[in-house]
């Protein structure tokens, strides 16, 4: 049980196009969902905390106008990259806590988005 | 805020051999939770095992255990009979109590293993 999903796994852009990644958790109702950005043979970034049916909370220094989150349904958030740059390039991960009572995140496979 | 230090970048075991991977943490909170996370070349995120800061007995779970030193703040991974499938990169990682931060996981920069055969 506790399986999270991301959609695509790879996806390559050209700079200034915007990319949606998607976050599914696939067997669990997840009232919560984390978006982790991670650079190569770096720990995890925490960029965002999605909460369903409401506005995410961003981390100090992430542009929230640049990565836009959507969490609309207890299953699925969506991070949309906007006007991706080189920059942006980066190794996206998220993650979903099962409800409130519990303590244990469960982690999607991750996405490598390189911008051109 | 608080922070978790791994001071290994890198560390290397013989197959069936035993290693400790270091972690320790700041914090001023009292009650918490504490991870390990291993991330394979796949690059998934695997849990590992959990400890809850209040309970005093060391988590285990078949050949990974903890040592919980609450008054040190250390949470070190001891990995027993290593098979080549563990190697990965560990990520030591705090949470806060949930009403107090939302249940963010703060991570600590990692640990390269590898495993020689």
């Amino acid at each position: 049980g506790a399986v999270v999903s991301q959609h695509p796994s790879r996806v390559i852009c050209k700079s200034g196009t915007s990319v949606k990644i998607e976050c599914r958790s696939l067997d669990f109702q997840a009232t919560t969902m984390f978006w982790y950005r991670q650079f190569p043979k770096k720990s995890l970034m925490l960029m965002a905390t999605s909460n369903e049916g409401s506005k995410a909370t961003y981390e100090q220094g992430v542009e929230k106008d640049k990565f836009l989150i959507n969490h609309a349904s207890l299953t699925l958030s969506t991070l949309t990259v906007t006007s991706a740059h080189p920059e942006d390039s980066s190794f996206y991960i998220c993650s979903a806590r099962v409800d409130p009572g519990t303590d244990t995140q469960y982690f999607g496979p991750g996405t490598r988005l390189t911008v051109l | 805020a608080q922070t978790v230090t791994q001071s290994q970048p890198e560390m290397s075991v013989q197959e069936a051999e035993t290693v400790t991977l270091s972690c320790t943490y700041d914090t001023s909170e009292s009650d918490y939770y504490l991870f390990w996370y291993k991330q394979p070349p796949s690059r998934q995120m695997i849990l590992v095992i959990r400890q809850e800061a209040y309970k005093q007995q060391n988590a285990t779970e078949n050949r990974f255990s903890v040592n919980f030193q609450k008054a040190a703040k250390s949470f070190s991974l001891k990995i027993s009979d290593s098979q080549l499938g563990d190697a990965a990169m560990y990520f030591c990682a705090y949470r806060s109590p949930l009403e107090t931060s939302g249940s963010r996981l703060t991570f600590g920069e990692g640990t390269q293993l590898t495993v020689n055969p």
